[in-house]
């Protein structure tokens, strides 16, 4: 089936550093993933829509220089999250549609295992 | 515009009894509807989805779901709880669109006693 790989799965940083979260599609293409945010005990937060070769789409509220999205590839999306602080830490989730013969929107996203970003 | 309510935010089962998580959605179009349940720490992992076919949907684990149009619902069901069952669920509905953005509900965490 269908695997989302999500690296690291644990990071700790210093408020101001970067850290960059890696989202790998291993069996299959995605044009599309999805970067989410989870609180604890709340549902999953859609923060942008990673598009390979284009810009990504952000929702509404999540800072776009803060939270650098780049789908450089077919297989790849990454998420940078710039000049972090406290308020940043928080569980990041990424997922993908693998491609059949569905229409896209009936087919399963697929999701990585997670990345538990801390900021000290 | 679509939305998705769970309407328990907690349920809790002995093991070896029935399991009802309740989903109402709503959708402009006719929905592709989905249940995923996320284990601590760990990505979100498909139970089943409904997707126009048949209203009686049978996913892995012994769940299944069954979507109602005129309830506008997708309430998850198992016949017998097992301990391995405790997670966060999620009832999640897509737009019929080449996006396909997701909407997710609030999640039902199940407790399973033994």
């Amino acid at each position: 089936g269908a695997v989302v790989s999500q690296h690291p799965s644990r990071v700790i940083c210093k408020s101001g550093t970067s850290v960059k979260i890696e989202c790998r599609s291993l069996d299959f293409q995605a044009t599309t993933m999805f970067w989410y945010r989870q609180f604890p005990k709340q549902s999953l937060m859609l923060m942008a829509t990673s598009n390979e070769g284009s810009k990504a789409t952000y929702e509404q509220g999540v800072e776009k220089d803060k939270f650098l999205i780049n789908h450089a590839s077919l297989t790849l999306s990454t998420l940078t999250v710039t000049s972090a602080h406290p308020e940043d830490s928080s569980f990041y989730i990424c997922s993908a549609r693998a491609p059949d013969r569905a229409p896209f929107y009936n087919s399963p996203l697929h999701f990585g295992n997670g990345t538990r970003l801390t900021v000290t | 515009a679509q939305s998705v309510t769970q309407l328990d935010s907690h349920v809790s089962v002995s093991e070896g009894t029935p399991v009802l998580l309740r989903c109402n959605y709503s959708s402009s179009y006719s929905p592709s509807l989905f249940w995923y349940v996320q284990h601590p720490n760990k990505g979100l992992q498909l139970l089943l989805k409904y997707t126009s076919a048949a209203t009686l949907v049978k996913g892995i684990n012994g769940f299944e779901a069954e979507f109602k149009k005129s309830e506008t619902s997708f309430h998850l069901t198992k016949p017998s709880a097992h301990m391995s069952d405790a997670a966060e669920y999620f009832c999640v509905v897509s737009e019929r669109t080449n996006a396909g953005k997701s909407t997710f509900g609030d999640g039902t965490t199940l407790t399973v006693k033994p």
